[in-house]
């Protein structure tokens, strides 16, 4: 069964701090991964994708990749209540369709 | 440039009844997929289609849904004899090459089995 996992959280950072969001994945065959945000209520909105191992910034955002460990990261700098939703990491399974973590739940403080 | 459109945006279905959802892909997509959502729970994948084909219904019930993706028209999943446990949020998303590569979802369609 092929897997991608989430903390659940909630993850709570204060107002301009950096909050890390972390995910793993079971397929070696993936290729690619994908950050997505969801609020409350809504459909996932892409924030970020990522193929190759290293970082990848864009803006506040950085998707971070080792493929030896099977990780994903994302880490968000200067963090506003706006930021506030549940973030989704998905992974290219080696077979076609992206398979989806249950999300982490990011909660920002003013 | 007008994003990947869904509707009904809401729909409201008796047990029994027949359920359609339809979406439109982005300008220049022409791979569409269909997850579920249930509450407080994860995406789940359910079919890949390309124009007229189905490449991938692995996600998809065995029994009373389908999906078709026509020449001409949106993409189309049908829920046949809808039950309580249908009650979802059904996404689509659309990309412009193959599922390794990003996709981009529309608003949802939020059945609700009564």
């Amino acid at each position: 069964q092929k897997e991608v996992e989430q903390n659940s959280g909630p993850l709570s950072v204060p107002e301009g701090a950096i909050a890390s969001l972390n995910c793993t994945y079971s397929d070696r065959g993936s290729q690619s991964f994908f950050w997505y945000r969801q609020y409350s209520g809504k459909s996932p909105e892409l924030i970020m994708f990522i193929y190759s191992n290293g970082d990848k910034e864009d803006g506040r955002f950085t998707a971070q990749l080792n493929k030896a460990s099977q990780y994903v990261s994302l880490l968000i700098r200067d963090s506003q209540p706006s930021d506030s939703a549940t973030y989704l990491c998905a992974a290219g399974g080696s077979q076609g369709n992206l398979i989806f973590g249950k999300g982490t739940k990011l909660s920002v403080k003013p | 440039n007008a994003g990947v459109m869904q509707n009904p945006r809401h729909l409201v279905r008796r047990r029994g009844q027949e359920a359609r959802l339809r979406c439109s892909p982005m300008k220049g997509h022409s791979h569409v997929y269909w997850y579920r959502q249930l509450p407080e729970e994860g995406l789940k994948f359910m079919v890949y289609l390309q124009k007229e084909n189905i490449i991938d219904e692995s996600g998809m019930p065995k029994e009373r849904f389908s999906a078709e993706f026509p020449k001409e028209g949106p993409s189309i999943l049908r829920i046949q004899q809808v039950v309580r446990g249908d009650s979802a949020a059904y996404f689509c998303a659309s990309s412009p090459q193959g599922p390794q590569y990003e996709q981009y979802f529309g608003p949802g369609t939020r059945l609700t089995v009564t």
